[in-house]
Protein backbone atom coordinates (compact mmCIF):
# COMPACT_ATOMS: atom_id res chain seq x y z
CA UNK A 1 0.00 0.00 0.00
CA UNK A 2 1.91 2.95 -1.35
CA UNK A 3 -1.20 5.37 -0.63
CA UNK A 4 -1.50 8.36 1.99
CA UNK A 5 -5.37 9.26 2.26
CA UNK A 6 -6.86 12.12 3.38
CA UNK A 7 -10.59 13.01 4.85
CA UNK A 8 -12.48 14.93 3.88
CA UNK A 9 -12.28 15.91 0.21
CA UNK A 10 -13.76 18.87 0.40
CA UNK A 11 -14.75 21.00 3.19
CA UNK A 12 -16.91 24.26 4.04
CA UNK A 13 -16.51 25.74 7.46
CA UNK A 14 -17.86 29.05 8.92
CA UNK A 15 -15.09 31.10 10.60
CA UNK A 16 -16.47 30.08 14.27
CA UNK A 17 -16.16 26.61 13.09
CA UNK A 18 -14.21 24.28 14.75
CA UNK A 19 -13.07 21.32 12.23
CA UNK A 20 -10.14 18.68 11.62
CA UNK A 21 -8.70 17.20 8.85
CA UNK A 22 -7.00 13.82 9.12
CA UNK A 23 -4.82 11.73 6.97
CA UNK A 24 -3.38 8.36 7.27
CA UNK A 25 -0.52 6.33 5.33
CA UNK A 26 0.33 2.71 6.09
CA UNK A 27 3.30 2.43 4.44
CA UNK A 28 5.36 2.54 7.87
CA UNK A 29 6.51 5.95 7.63
CA UNK A 30 7.82 7.80 10.69
CA UNK A 31 7.61 11.25 9.09
CA UNK A 32 4.79 13.02 8.31
CA UNK A 33 3.93 16.80 6.63
CA UNK A 34 1.03 19.32 6.46
CA UNK A 35 0.88 21.63 3.34
CA UNK A 36 -0.86 24.57 2.20
CA UNK A 37 -1.49 24.73 -1.55
CA UNK A 38 -3.26 28.03 -2.59
CA UNK A 39 -4.36 28.69 -6.39
CA UNK A 40 -1.82 28.53 -9.23
CA UNK A 41 0.88 28.28 -6.20
CA UNK A 42 3.26 25.59 -4.47
CA UNK A 43 2.38 23.76 -1.75
CA UNK A 44 4.09 25.51 1.35
CA UNK A 45 5.23 23.27 4.23
CA UNK A 46 3.16 23.73 7.52
CA UNK A 47 4.60 21.31 9.65
CA UNK A 48 6.71 18.04 10.48
CA UNK A 49 6.41 15.31 12.62
CA UNK A 50 8.93 12.66 12.94
CA UNK A 51 8.83 10.01 15.24
CA UNK A 52 5.21 11.68 16.06
CA UNK A 53 7.22 14.69 17.20
CA UNK A 54 6.87 17.65 15.97
CA UNK A 55 10.03 19.05 14.70
CA UNK A 56 8.99 21.88 12.33
CA UNK A 57 6.42 24.27 12.51
CA UNK A 58 6.79 26.94 10.10
CA UNK A 59 5.54 29.69 12.19
CA UNK A 60 2.05 28.56 11.71
CA UNK A 61 -0.53 30.60 13.12
CA UNK A 62 -2.31 28.85 16.32
CA UNK A 63 -5.52 28.77 14.87
CA UNK A 64 -3.88 25.81 12.87
CA UNK A 65 -3.08 22.72 15.65
CA UNK A 66 -1.24 19.70 14.47
CA UNK A 67 -1.98 16.23 16.19
CA UNK A 68 0.55 13.15 15.21
CA UNK A 69 -1.48 10.48 17.94
CA UNK A 70 0.35 7.76 15.93
CA UNK A 71 2.47 6.97 13.46
CA UNK A 72 0.10 5.92 10.70
CA UNK A 73 -2.25 9.24 11.58
CA UNK A 74 -1.79 12.67 11.45
CA UNK A 75 -4.38 15.58 12.18
CA UNK A 76 -4.68 18.92 11.61
CA UNK A 77 -7.19 21.11 13.98
CA UNK A 78 -8.84 24.46 12.49
CA UNK A 79 -10.40 27.08 14.74
CA UNK A 80 -11.74 30.41 13.97
CA UNK A 81 -9.81 30.44 10.47
CA UNK A 82 -10.03 33.50 8.35
CA UNK A 83 -11.22 33.60 4.40
CA UNK A 84 -7.44 33.86 3.50
CA UNK A 85 -6.89 30.21 5.18
CA UNK A 86 -9.02 28.58 2.12
CA UNK A 87 -6.90 26.66 -0.01
CA UNK A 88 -5.80 23.03 -0.31
CA UNK A 89 -4.36 21.30 2.44
CA UNK A 90 -1.93 18.48 1.55
CA UNK A 91 -0.52 16.11 3.86
CA UNK A 92 2.80 13.94 2.89
CA UNK A 93 4.48 10.98 4.20
CA UNK A 94 8.16 9.83 4.08
CA UNK A 95 10.36 6.73 5.84
CA UNK A 96 12.50 8.83 8.30
CA UNK A 97 12.45 11.99 7.91
CA UNK A 98 15.75 12.28 6.49
CA UNK A 99 16.79 15.21 3.90
CA UNK A 100 16.26 12.57 0.85
CA UNK A 101 13.47 10.71 1.69
CA UNK A 102 11.00 10.15 -0.95
CA UNK A 103 7.48 12.69 0.31
CA UNK A 104 4.45 10.59 -1.03
CA UNK A 105 1.06 13.10 -1.09
CA UNK A 106 -2.58 12.14 -0.95
CA UNK A 107 -4.64 13.85 -2.79
CA UNK A 108 -5.64 16.84 -0.33
CA UNK A 109 -8.72 18.24 1.43
CA UNK A 110 -9.98 21.39 -0.17
CA UNK A 111 -10.98 24.03 2.48
CA UNK A 112 -13.21 26.93 2.05
CA UNK A 113 -13.41 29.31 5.11
CA UNK A 114 -16.61 31.92 4.43
CA UNK B 1 10.66 29.15 -14.95
CA UNK B 2 9.31 31.33 -12.63
CA UNK B 3 5.90 32.36 -11.55
CA UNK B 4 4.84 36.00 -12.02
CA UNK B 5 1.59 37.31 -9.93
CA UNK B 6 -1.01 34.84 -10.83
CA UNK B 7 0.03 32.86 -14.04
CA UNK B 8 1.96 29.87 -13.91
CA UNK B 9 4.67 29.88 -16.75
CA UNK B 10 3.11 27.51 -19.24
CA UNK B 11 5.67 25.08 -21.74
CA UNK B 12 3.27 23.55 -24.77
CA UNK B 13 4.86 21.06 -26.75
CA UNK B 14 3.52 18.03 -29.53
CA UNK B 15 2.95 15.12 -28.67
CA UNK B 16 6.44 12.78 -29.11
CA UNK B 17 8.42 16.19 -28.59
CA UNK B 18 10.81 16.52 -26.09
CA UNK B 19 10.26 18.91 -23.08
CA UNK B 20 12.50 20.93 -20.74
CA UNK B 21 11.48 22.17 -17.47
CA UNK B 22 13.52 24.70 -15.94
CA UNK B 23 13.86 25.85 -12.61
CA UNK B 24 16.55 28.07 -10.59
CA UNK B 25 16.48 27.31 -6.67
CA UNK B 26 17.62 29.45 -4.27
CA UNK B 27 20.03 28.04 -1.69
CA UNK B 28 23.37 27.05 -2.47
CA UNK B 29 23.25 24.75 0.91
CA UNK B 30 20.43 22.56 -0.74
CA UNK B 31 22.28 18.84 -1.14
CA UNK B 32 19.16 17.19 -2.72
CA UNK B 33 16.48 17.87 -5.63
CA UNK B 34 13.18 16.87 -6.62
CA UNK B 35 11.05 17.35 -9.23
CA UNK B 36 6.89 16.52 -8.77
CA UNK B 37 4.20 16.29 -11.22
CA UNK B 38 0.66 17.79 -10.15
CA UNK B 39 -2.27 16.94 -12.18
CA UNK B 40 -5.72 18.29 -11.54
CA UNK B 41 -7.32 17.71 -8.20
CA UNK B 42 -4.57 15.36 -7.49
CA UNK B 43 -1.57 15.81 -4.83
CA UNK B 44 2.36 15.98 -6.22
CA UNK B 45 3.49 12.85 -7.63
CA UNK B 46 7.42 12.27 -7.20
CA UNK B 47 9.55 12.30 -10.56
CA UNK B 48 12.40 12.16 -10.03
CA UNK B 49 15.45 13.11 -8.03
CA UNK B 50 19.01 13.95 -7.76
CA UNK B 51 21.61 14.89 -4.95
CA UNK B 52 24.13 17.59 -4.96
CA UNK B 53 27.35 15.59 -5.80
CA UNK B 54 25.65 14.59 -9.27
CA UNK B 55 25.08 16.52 -12.47
CA UNK B 56 23.14 14.45 -13.94
CA UNK B 57 20.13 11.45 -13.18
CA UNK B 58 18.13 9.59 -15.59
CA UNK B 59 14.75 7.66 -15.28
CA UNK B 60 12.50 6.66 -17.66
CA UNK B 61 11.72 8.72 -19.90
CA UNK B 62 13.24 11.50 -17.90
CA UNK B 63 16.21 13.23 -17.45
CA UNK B 64 17.35 15.45 -14.07
CA UNK B 65 20.10 18.05 -14.67
CA UNK B 66 22.07 19.97 -12.04
CA UNK B 67 23.87 23.06 -12.44
CA UNK B 68 25.33 23.80 -9.55
CA UNK B 69 27.85 26.67 -10.89
CA UNK B 70 23.97 29.04 -11.70
CA UNK B 71 21.91 27.19 -8.86
CA UNK B 72 19.51 25.31 -11.51
CA UNK B 73 18.05 22.37 -12.73
CA UNK B 74 15.96 21.32 -15.72
CA UNK B 75 13.96 18.13 -16.16
CA UNK B 76 14.04 16.47 -19.60
CA UNK B 77 10.88 14.20 -20.47
CA UNK B 78 11.24 12.39 -24.08
CA UNK B 79 8.45 11.84 -26.26
CA UNK B 80 6.24 13.46 -24.71
CA UNK B 81 2.47 11.89 -23.93
CA UNK B 82 -0.86 13.56 -23.68
CA UNK B 83 -0.31 11.99 -19.87
CA UNK B 84 2.42 14.18 -19.07
CA UNK B 85 0.26 17.24 -18.72
CA UNK B 86 0.10 18.91 -15.49
CA UNK B 87 1.50 21.44 -13.44
CA UNK B 88 5.71 20.29 -12.48
CA UNK B 89 7.65 21.66 -9.35
CA UNK B 90 11.33 21.53 -8.70
CA UNK B 91 11.75 21.16 -4.94
CA UNK B 92 14.70 21.76 -2.43
CA UNK B 93 15.25 20.16 0.33
CA UNK B 94 17.09 22.63 3.19
CA UNK B 95 18.92 21.34 6.04
CA UNK B 96 17.94 23.57 9.11
CA UNK B 97 17.44 23.43 13.25
CA UNK B 98 15.23 20.55 14.18
CA UNK B 99 15.54 18.66 10.27
CA UNK B 100 15.33 19.83 6.99
CA UNK B 101 12.15 21.44 4.87
CA UNK B 102 11.20 21.54 1.47
CA UNK B 103 10.75 24.13 -0.63
CA UNK B 104 9.16 24.23 -4.04
CA UNK B 105 9.56 26.52 -6.81
CA UNK B 106 7.14 28.55 -8.61
CA UNK B 107 5.50 25.26 -11.12
CA UNK B 108 5.53 24.90 -14.67
CA UNK B 109 2.31 23.88 -16.41
CA UNK B 110 3.11 21.70 -19.20
CA UNK B 111 0.40 21.38 -21.84
CA UNK B 112 0.45 18.50 -24.88
CA UNK B 113 -0.93 18.80 -28.05
CA UNK B 114 -2.25 15.58 -29.94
Amino acid sequence: DTEVTQTPKHLVMGMTNKKSLKCEQHMGHRAMYWYKQKAKKPPELMFVYSYEKLSINESVPSRFSPECPNSSLLNLHLHALQPEDSALYLCASSQDGTNTDTQYFGPGTRLTVL
Amino acid sequence: GESVGLHLPTLSVQEGDNSIINCAYSNSASDYFIWYKQESGKGPQFIIDIRSNMDKRQGQRVTVLLNKTVKHLSLQIAATQPGDSAVYFCAENISGAGGFKTIFGAGTRLFVKA
